[in-house]
């Protein structure tokens, strides 16, 4: 159990510019969560994938934003044409079908929309 | 709709004192509730959690109280250390198929020693 690993840690870019983040849950964990944070506030849920399927997406995903899970293991998101309100820490989380309750956090990745 | 509301913003205890954190919810379909810690530069992490038909739970030195008719629930960190200096964030959710969790603004905590 390595925990779930996110990359980059850090993403500077351009506004208008497009970003790919990359989550690598912890493995045999089947539900994936995508959220967001903003300096000062807490986590807001953003996405959520069972195995390869997406099953529900906060109205915070709005039309530029695209999340993937293929294969039901590693998950994409990404940013098109990037915004200076998209900076924020994007965080990834992962848990157990079964013990769905408890969500393990990866360490974020930090966007910075210039 | 703030559904998890979270109070106070910023704390500052002594050493050895109790660290006492408080949050209010909005929707009674909740039926779990965890305080999840975050230190900076890495995501949040969870701490202790409870559910409705308990009034309270204990780990070690943090302790959750839970008031289901009040509709509120709150951490309490005894003997608090240095090392507990961090955000802390209460969270709630619902019993539904994905169990998203819907955190409150977060709680500053800063131990003095």
């Amino acid at each position: 159990d390595t925990g779930v690993s996110q990359d980059p840690r850090h993403k500077i870019t351009k506004r208008g510019q497009n970003v790919t983040f990359r989550c690598d849950p912890i493995s045999e964990h089947n539900r994936l969560y995508w959220y967001r944070q903003t300096l000062g506030q807490g986590p807001e849920f953003l996405t959520y994938f069972q195995n390869e399927a997406q099953l529900e997406k906060s109205r915070l995903l709005s039309d530029r934003f695209s999340a993937e899970r293929p294969k039901g293991s590693f998950s994409t998101l990404e940013i098109q044409r990037t915004e200076q309100g998209d900076s924020a820490m994007y965080l990834c989380a992962s848990s157990p079908t079964g013990g769905g309750e408890k969500l393990f956090f990866g360490s974020g990745t930090q966007l910075s929309v210039l | 709709q703030q559904q998890v509301k979270q109070s106070p913003q910023s704390l500052i205890v002594q050493k050895g004192g109790i660290s006492i954190i408080n949050c209010a919810y909005e929707n009674t379909a909740f039926d779990y509730f965890p305080w999840y810690q975050q230190f900076p530069g890495k995501g949040p992490a969870l701490l202790i959690a409870i559910r409705p038909d308990v009034s309270e739970k204990k780990e070690g030195r943090f302790t959750i109280s839970f008031n289901k008719s009040a509709k509120q629930f709150s951490l309490h960190i005894m003997d608090s250390q240095p090392g507990d200096s961090a955000t802390y964030f209460c969270a709630a959710s619902k019993p539904t198929g994905r169990r998203a969790l819907t955190f409150g603004s977060g709680t500053r905590l800063q131990v003095q020693p």
